[in-house]
């Protein structure tokens, strides 16, 4: 039972446009939601992260937007650029679990 | 760099064979994570050790095995190996216990033939 689902296998984006990226849970426990990316042979990356008390949170470029009650996340990338493409893991996780569930991730590419 | 090492990076083996993965988590860190990625498929949860003793279990099959050593080390064991065992599995640590922010291995890339 996949409770974090990442819908889209793969997104194509030109350089400097907005990449969304987007991420549905199952599970209303879940209240810690975070974005990882991953390079080829890479282990994956801590991107940004968000706590279920807030609806944005934002670093740079990057952005995550909650919507709790439609259990939907995204992340955002403004301007995208081409070292941007890699895979992108949404995880989530709740209060008292030990580990994180994971999407089975999108596939970003940044066209130059 | 995260700090997490893991060896080997690649592993060929045979059906049948056992094998034991290496992880070493960043200095300070209590908590390792052990994940399963298969081919197109999301990081699968394995198990977790927190200071040396089992937190957490996941979807861990009964012929693999991990503990975690004084030093904090961690290996996991895969035995009696099937094809389907092939994947690539990644160790993650974390300060304390807990599931928020995990700091991720380069992985060790398991091929059975």
């Amino acid at each position: 039972d996949q409770q974090v689902k990442q819908n889209s296998p793969s997104l194509s984006v030109q350089e400097g446009r907005i990449s969304i990226l987007n991420c549905d849970y199952t599970n209303s426990m879940f209240d810690y939601f975070l974005w990882y990316k991953k390079y080829p042979a890479e282990g994956p990356t801590f991107l940004i992260s968000i706590s279920s008390i807030k609806d944005k949170n934002e670093d740079g470029r990057f952005t995550v937007f909650l919507n709790k009650s439609a259990k939907h996340l995204s992340l955002h990338i403004v301007p995208s650029q081409p070292g941007d493409s890699a895979v992108y893991f949404c995880a989530a996780s709740g209060t008292g679990a030990n580990n994180l569930f994971f999407g089975t991730g999108t596939r970003l590419t940044v066209i130059p | 760099d995260s700090g997490v090492t893991q060896t080997p990076k690649h592993l060929i083996t045979a059906t049948g064979q056992r094998v034991t993965l290496r992880c070493s988590p960043r200095s300070g860190d209590l908590s390792v994570y052990w994940y399963q990625q298969s081919l197109d498929q999301g990081l699968q949860f394995l198990i977790q050790y927190y200071n040396g003793e089992e937190r957490a279990k996941g979807n861990i099959l009964e012929r693999f095995s991990a503990q975690q050593f004084p030093d904090l080390h961690s290996e996991l064991n895969l035995s009696s190996l099937e094809l389907g065992d092939s994947a690539l599995y990644f160790c993650a640590s974390r300060r304390a216990s807990g599931a928020d922010t995990q700091y991720f291995g380069p992985g060790t890339r398991l091929t059975v033939l």
